[in-house]
């Protein structure tokens, strides 16, 4: 089972400020099966990035993935107000699906 | 656009079968591009794959949970459905269905969510 960190817990920035948050996998995972989503309280996941670096239908390009192999980041340019969130990863390999366990990015 | 609605009972009783269903529209749950998927959050807790299944009925498991699920698919009816079996506390959860791209395996469209409290 590929088991997929995320850091940090969390972190506290101000709006305009840019977030790093990183993904580091056990294994090996394909850049094709790596995604991001983030999710408010009371809401469902929202996917952002699939294929480690393509977003979503809709997903401003203040957001943007990278990384290869088992290290992968999600980036937020400048921080709006409505992208304090949590924000998953999670891949695919072997017909099984994990998910980090996230990275709460909250306000400063 | 696709639209994904979970439903069934809010309750279920510790060892009894929980069971919910994912009513798809907006697009036909016989396409090619997706595999439909169940996935769970605890409270306040992460999301953990249950499993996916195919319009053909083709079925794969979160192997930590194979033993009690089966997922099933009524094309007819455009929906698909989730039983778990012998439930406990640590079963209680927002239950989500979700949308799978076939050959990317991200998921796109989730449904709201549905909480499942597993109570005597």
């Amino acid at each position: 089972e590929i088991v997929l960190t995320q850091s940090p817990g969390t972190l506290s920035l101000s709006p305009g400020e840019r977030a790093t948050l990183s993904c580091r996998a056990s294994q090996s995972v394909s850049s094709s099966y790596l995604a991001w989503y983030q999710q408010k309280p009371g809401q469902a996941p929202r996917l952002l990035i699939y294929g480690a670096s393509s977003r979503a239908t809709g997903i401003p390009d203040r957001f943007s993935g990278s990384g290869s192999g088992t290290d992968f980041t999600l980036t937020i340019s400048r921080l709006e107000p409505e992208d304090f969130a949590v924000y998953y990863c999670q891949q695919y390999g072997s017909s099984r699906f994990t998910f980090g366990p996230g990275t709460k990015v909250d306000i400063k | 656009q696709l639209h994904l609605q979970e439903s069934g009972p809010g309750l279920v009783k510790p060892s009894e079968t929980l069971s919910l269903t994912c009513i798809v529209s907006g697009g036909s749950i016989s396409t090619s591009s997706y595999y439909w998927g169940w996935i769970r959050q605890p409270p306040g807790k992460g999301l953990e794959w249950i499993g996916t299944i195919y319009y053909s009925g083709s079925t794969y498991y979160n192997p930590s949970l194979k033993s009690r699920v089966t997922i099933s698919v009524d094309t007819s009816k455009n929906q698909f459905s989730l039983k778990l079996s012998s439930v406990t506390a640590a079963d209680t959860a927002v239950y989500y269905c979700a949308s799978q791209d076939r050959w990317l395996q991200y998921m796109d469209v989730w449904g709201k969510g549905t909480t499942v409290t597993v109570s005597s």
